[in-house]
């Protein structure tokens, strides 16, 4: 079993600021990776899928990159919509989650 | 527009038992693979079961296995969650998404919850 370890767990960040989480596979394997975005008391949002393309109506401030055991996903300058968690996926598993909450 | 939701979420004993559904419309129904994934409360999200196109391939959470069952009815557009002598631990929003491929969901419910206290 592939296991994701998401770090850091929270990010503490301005608006305006650049944020990188960051999404490490305990193996390598040529499975794509997806994000998602979730609201408290709400379903989550797929951001990016198969690593790098974004889903439908998602803003270009967001990206994904990585390959083999390390993925990342960046928000390159965030709107005050952006405070939520963030969580990777490659196939059955999921990473614990990275809050990104205003400083 | 794309929608899914779920449906049959409650209070149920532990031992019990209860049905999931999920209504899927906007969309080719029978040409995705769907899935279920549930979140405990204040936790992180947890792969639960899927199933292909026609029904005939199902894979469970080693969690779930042998308690739950997936199934789906094409001609309703609808996927179900089956599940038998419930735990503590099953206490979560179950949701319900449409498999893009390798499990990314594009297309979510807003999840049901499922809490199983005496």
């Amino acid at each position: 079993e592939i296991v994701l370890t998401q770090s850091p767990a929270t990010l503490s960040l301005s608006p305006g600021e650049r944020a990188t989480v960051s999404c490490r596979a305990s193996q390598s394997v040529s499975i794509p990776l997806a994000w998602y975005q979730q609201k408290l008391g709400q379903a989550p949002r797929l951001l990016i899928y198969d690593t790098f393309k974004r889903a439908t109506g998602i803003p270009t401030r967001f990206s994904g990159s990585g390959s083999g055991t390390h993925f990342t996903l960046t928000i390159s300058s965030l709107e005050p919509e952006d405070f939520a968690v963030y969580y990777c996926q490659q196939l059955t598993n999921f990473g614990g989650g990275t809050k990104v909450e205003i400083k | 527009e794309v929608q899914v939701v779920e449906s049959g979420g409650g209070l149920v004993q532990p031992g019990g038992s209860l049905r999931l559904s999920c209504a899927a419309s906007g969309f080719s129904f029978n040409s995705y693979w769907m899935t279920w994934v549930r979140q405990a409360p204040g936790k992180g999200l947890e792969w639960v079961a899927n199933i292909n196109q026609d029904g005939s391939e199902l894979n469970y959470a080693d969690s779930v296995r042998g308690r739950f069952t997936i199934s789906r009815d094409n001609a309703k557009n609808s996927v179900f969650l089956h599940m038998n002598i419930l735990r503590a631990e099953d206490t979560a929003v179950y949701f319900c998404g449409r498999n893009l491929g390798y499990e990314q969901l594009d297309y979510w419910g807003q999840g049901t919850l499922v809490t199983v206290s005496s």
